[in-house]
């Protein structure tokens, strides 16, 4: 089985940085993925890291460790519409299942 | 055009109906999906196709009936459903497999009464 783990809510305010841990256990590994879904949206793909290292997107960056099945989401210069629900998700192998994490959610406050 | 298009956005329907949903993308993609989500909880995959063929399926209850007619296309056939099947229902597509990149649409909202 998968199993990935990551935090349940965070709150911050404007302007802030917030990171995001995801650490997962799987059977096989061939990336790290991240989503964001508002309220009522769908889900909307943010990065996806297969190497290790830092890939950054704007004010968004996503790290990957392999060796420490783990991984995290930077949220930079933090916005009120970056209130929302944030998923990690695995890809097992380079078929097509991806298995998301539960989700954190980010409140942002004035 | 990097869309996938839902309908109905919202359905509500009883358990002895049979009713469907539909989805379509127009990005060449190979690969869609339909995920199920309940309030709070991340999407859960149901169903994948590839090719127009059925790859994976989650061990879904076969009151959910998926449908490729072509590339383009994806339905999902919903029949004899439970109260407990009430939630949005996600449909994605995506290149190719091991990319971790799905675009999903919107959803179908479900209600079972």
């Amino acid at each position: 089985g998968q199993s990935l783990e990551q935090p349940s809510e965070v709150t911050a305010v404007e302007g802030a940085i917030v990171q995001i841990n995801c650490t997962y256990q799987t059977s096989g590994f061939y990336g790290l993925s991240w989503y964001q879904q508002h309220d009522g949206g769908a889900p909307t793909f943010l990065s996806y890291n297969a190497l290790d290292g830092l890939e950054e997107t704007g004010r968004f960056s996503s790290f990957l460790s392999r060796s420490d099945s783990y991984g995290y989401l930077l949220l930079q210069e933090l916005q009120m519409k970056d209130s929302a629900s944030y998923f990690c998700a695995v890809s097992e192998s380079n078929d097509y299942k991806l298995s998301f994490g539960a989700g954190t959610t980010v409140t942002v406050r004035a | 055009d990097t869309e996938v298009t839902q309908t109905p956005k919202h359905l509500v329907m009883g358990m002895t109906n049979k009713k469907s949903l539909k989805c379509e993308q127009h990005m060449g993609h190979r690969a869609m999906y339909w995920y199920k989500q309940k309030a709070k909880k991340p999407p859960e995959l149901m169903f994948v196709y590839s090719y127009e063929k059925l790859s994976i399926n989650e061990s879904v209850p076969s009151r959910f009936s998926p449908e490729c007619p072509n590339s383009s296309l994806l339905n999902l056939h919903l029949h004899a459903l439970q109260p407990e099947d009430s939630a949005l229902y996600l449909c994605a597509s995506s290149r190719q497999g091991g990319t971790g990149e799905l675009f999903f649409g919107e959803g179908s909202r479900l209600t079972v009464l």
